[in-house]
């Protein structure tokens, strides 16, 4: 069964300070990589996904098949990207049941 | 306005009581999910549908049970035989199976329930 880690409960970081977000799976196929966050009193929502290969808000992802890992990154944290964000795999690509790691908290410190 | 819609918000119930939490969409989406959040968990899939009159158990279906007699609604039951049914219930769905949207999940607000 596919697997996702998310190590760090909680990240706190200075605004303007980069943020990377770690996320490594276990799944041995072509799997299909996303990153969701909720913000403080909305919903959990689509950040990206790694077949898109965009920059949404400043953050980017890069899938890495050899280090099996998808890890969230921004240069210059703002105070808006204070939120809980999840890391999510998908067996394949159109394939519908979602992993979903235990989620890292971020706290941006003005 | 289209999306998701969970209803009640919050729930509280007695031990031994079945309840059961709403989940509307109107966004003609094939497929819908509930999922449980807890502190430190994450999201754990319970049930999902991929198609009116079906469905499959996910990752912790025990204890739930779930309907899909229409499109647009997928309530999930919470029993009595649920041994910590205590928890935030969100409901999700997506346009389908084997299209490039079908990951994309839209969430509704979620449903607290807290077990006396």
């Amino acid at each position: 069964a596919q697997r996702v880690t998310q190590p760090e409960k909680l990240l706190s970081v200075f605004k303007g300070a980069p943020v990377e977000l770690k996320c490594n799976y276990s799944y041995s196929g072509s799997p299909e990589l996303f990153w969701y966050v909720q913000y403080s009193r909305q919903r959990l929502q689509l950040l990206l996904r790694h077949i898109s290969r965009e920059s949404i808000k400043g953050f980017t992802a890069d899938l890495n098949k050899g280090e099996t890992s998808f890890h969230l990154k921004k240069p210059f944290a703002q105070e808006e990207d204070s939120a809980m964000y999840y890391c999510a795999l998908s067996r394949a690509v159109g394939n519908n049941r979602l992993a979903f790691g235990k989620g890292n908290q971020v706290v941006v410190i003005p | 306005d289209g999306g998701i819609t969970q209803s009640p918000k919050y729930l509280f119930r007695k031990e031994g009581q079945n309840v059961t939490l709403s989940c509307e969409q109107n966004l003609n989406h094939d497929a819908m999910y509930w999922y449980r959040q807890d502190p430190g968990q994450g999201l754990r899939l319970i049930y999902y549908s991929q198609i009116v009159n079906d469905f499959q158990k996910g990752d912790i279906a025990e204890g739930y049970s779930v309907s899909r007699e229409k499109k647009e609604s997928f309530p999930l039951t919470v029993t009595s035989a649920q041994k910590n049914p205590t928890a935030f219930y969100l409901c999700a769905s997506s346009t389908g199976q084997f299209n490039s949207g079908a990951n994309v999940l839209t969430f509704g607000a979620g449903s607290r329930l807290t077990v006396l």
